[in-house]
């Protein structure tokens, strides 16, 4: 159980445009889902916490009008990542607490995100 | 806040040889800890978890970590290393209540296990 799955595992995009990435909680119902993201070389870094049918907290300095989150049910988390440009490529990963076990997050596989 | 320094950014060892890997946490109440693995350009594998209980926590992949609340850490160890052990390894403290699930991770050790 407490299996989240993140799709697509890696995305080229080009500069300028945007990009969709899903979290979603696939045996549980996910009340909280929390995004990441992580440089090269470097540890992961929280960018923001989004509840069901809430709007999403971020983390100070998260351009929250740049990195666009959407959590519209409990089990699907959107994050957008608009106007991409190459500093948004990144490896982004995504966690999600909920249901029974209410005492930890269970992360999502990561994306990679290449803005070329 | 929550914090978490791991002092080694780099820890080579021979294959076969122990391993400790050290992780110091600064939170307000008893932690909840947690141990990562991560391969390259791969996601976060859960090694083991601390919340309660038993200080010394036993994990996958022949992994233990000892909660010490004195010194405030939760350092890896593992008897005997393989080659198949290399890799990133990331300290984290959750939150608890409200926050629960939202973790602060350390910078990670990388280990290199020579043959």
């Amino acid at each position: 159980g407490a299996v989240v799955s993140q799709h697509p595992s890696w995305v080229i995009c080009k500069s300028g445009t945007s990009v969709k990435i899903e979290c979603r909680s696939l045996d549980f119902q996910a009340t909280t889902m929390f995004w990441y993201r992580q440089f090269p070389k470097q540890s992961l870094m929280l960018m923001a916490t989004s509840n069901e049918g809430s709007k999403a907290t971020y983390e100070q300095g998260v351009e929250k009008d740049k990195f666009l989150i959407n959590h519209a049910s409990l089990t699907l988390s959107t994050l957008t990542v608009t106007s991409a440009h190459p500093e948004d490529s990144s490896f982004y990963i995504c966690s999600a607490r909920g249901g029974v076990i209410n005492t930890e997050a269970f992360f999502g596989q990561g994306t990679r995100l290449t803005v070329v | 806040a929550q914090s978490v320094t791991q002092p080694d950014i780099h820890i080579t060892v021979s294959e076969g040889a122990s391993l400790e890997l050290r992780c110091n946490y600064s939170y307000g109440a008893t932690p909840y800890l947690f141990w990562y693995v991560q391969s390259p350009g791969q996601g976060l594998q859960l090694l083991l978890k601390y919340f309660s209980g038993d200080t010394l926590v036993q994990g996958i992949k022949g992994f233990e970590a000892e909660f010490k609340r004195s010194q405030s850490s939760f350092n890896l160890r593992k008897p005997s290393v393989h080659w198949s052990d290399a890799a990133e390894y990331f300290c984290a403290v959750g939150a608890h209540n409200t926050n629960a699930g939202k973790s602060t991770f350390g910078d990670g050790t990388t280990l290199t296990v020579k043959p």
